[in-house]
């Protein structure tokens, strides 16, 4: 049964390119969230998507950044015009229920950005 | 506002010692989770505990669940190198929230 997986590993922009990270959730899976973290740094929550729904995107800048799930195919997080601060680790999780006391989250292995 | 705090932040130990990680909120969880984290990967789910005052092992590992369910510890025993990594505490409440971690270090 394969992982969360992720595409790509490692990418890197120059400020004002466009960044696409795919996330292809466990199989069974309904639910993606996707995370940002900074080096030595915990994570911090961006959106939460189901199936062609937005559910939750309160961790999500209002501009440059989007994410979508749709029915068919991995999600995706886009950030347009990027900047030297997007740089980060980008990860996604995915979960089998809507979130409750016994949600836990399967996590990918990153995508690593870096723009120059 | 980070609703989770995690200490200590940067811990390094000699290998065989003890030593105790603490998750602390002033929001009560339906359930709180331990990750930990290797360099260049993603989180990998440790435990899950949901009731206040839960104790759980995993091996060397001991978890507990605070009382009022609003924080955590997270106890290693006679540490290894191979315990390395960053240790993270998530908390499950209106949304899934993350601690601000703590990076342990054993040396061999």
């Amino acid at each position: 049964n394969a992982g969360v997986m992720q595409n790509p590993r490692h990418l890197v922009r120059r400020r004002g390119q466009e960044a696409r990270l795919r996330c292809s959730p466990m199989k069974g899976h309904s639910h993606v969230y996707w995370y940002r973290q900074l080096p030595e740094e915990g994570l911090k929550f961006m959106v939460y998507l189901q199936k062609e729904n937005i559910i939750d995107e309160s961790g999500m800048p209002k501009e440059r950044f989007s994410a979508e799930f749709p029915k068919e195919g991995p999600s995706i997080l886009r950030i347009q015009q990027v900047v030297r601060g997007d740089s980060a680790a980008y990860f996604c999780a995915s979960s089998p229920h809507r979130p409750s006391s016994y949600n836990e989250q399967f996590f990918g292995p990153g995508t690593r950005l870096t723009v120059l | 506002t980070q609703l989770l705090e995690q200490s200590p932040q940067f811990l390094s130990i000699q290998e065989g010692e003890n030593l105790t990680v603490y998750c602390n909120s002033s929001s009560v969880f339906s359930s709180l989770q331990w990750y930990r984290q290797e360099p260049g990967e993603g989180p990998v789910l440790l435990v899950t505990v949901v009731t206040g005052g839960e104790v759980k092992k995993l091996k060397r590992l001991t978890f507990q669940f605070g009382d009022a369910r609003k924080d955590s510890s997270l106890h290693i025993t006679a540490a290894q190198p191979g315990d390395t990594g960053l240790y993270l505490c998530a908390g499950t409440g209106n949304q899934f929230y993350f601690g601000t971690g703590t990076s342990l270090t054993v040396i061999p």
